[in-house]
């Protein structure tokens, strides 16, 4: 699994475009990027899932550049129900059963 | 939308005490899993479960864990003997083929004292 790293923490604004960069330089060639979200005191969330440009839900938006050494999470308008940790994992989707490693993610608190 | 299941939301146990931890995962999920967050920490990989038997486990998952299916519904985490140090959430996962969209349940919330 490639290692990532993104900020420990972001404050935002209700209304506010946030953007949650995740770094993975050594990402391999069959490794996908997917992001979790969680609220406090809930299992994590399959929120968005890419593999190279851009992929885009009715949650978010992952851009991911053409080396595929990073990554951004992009939540348009948040509000205040969007605070919670998101995290970034990389790894080959087509592995069987893979079990899903989680750092220590990005704490969002969005204020009114 | 079909959710996975877990029972008790809170438990609470004397150390030295075994508890079991159920889940009921998605019917059409193949792959199981057992995670846990201590307060304020990362969520933790324990075990995974397929096919009737475990496929991985880390280091945490050492002998006083176990994990079985008993009747092709349920999904349960014993441990044995349990330590202050045992106190966390656990959630329970399931996948329903390979990938990385694994559903978690709203996890149990166990307190050792």
């Amino acid at each position: 699994l490639a290692k990532t790293t993104q900020p420990i923490s972001m404050d935002s604004y209700e209304g506010q475009e946030v953007n949650i960069t995740c770094s993975h330089n050594n990402i391999a060639t069959n490794d996908y990027i997917t992001w979790y979200q969680q609220f406090p005191s809930q299992g994590p969330r399959f929120i968005i899932q890419g593999y190279k440009t851009k992929v885009t839900n009715e949650v978010a938006s992952l851009f991911i550049p053409a080396d595929r050494k990073s990554s951004t999470l992009s939540l348009p308008r948040v509000s205040l129900s969007d605070t919670a940790v998101y995290y970034c994992l990389v790894g080959d989707i087509n592995q069987a059963g893979t079990a899903l490693i989680f750092g220590k993610g990005t704490t969002l608190s969005v204020s009114s | 939308e079909p959710e996975v299941t877990q029972t008790p939301s809170h438990q609470v146990t004397q150390m030295g005490q075994e508890v079991i931890l159920r889940c009921v995962p998605i019917s059409n999920h193949l792959y199981f899993y057992w995670y846990r967050q201590i307060l304020g920490q990362k969520v933790e990989f324990l075990v995974s479960f397929y096919n009737n038997e475990i496929s991985e486990k880390s280091e945490i998952f050492d002998d006083q864990f176990s994990v079985e299916r008993p009747d092709g519904s349920n999904f349960t985490l014993k441990i044995r003997s349990t330590k202050l140090e045992d106190s966390a959430m656990y959630f329970c996962a399931g996948l329903k083929r390979k990938g990385y969209e694994q559903y978690f349940g709203p996890g149990t919330r166990l307190t050792v004292t």
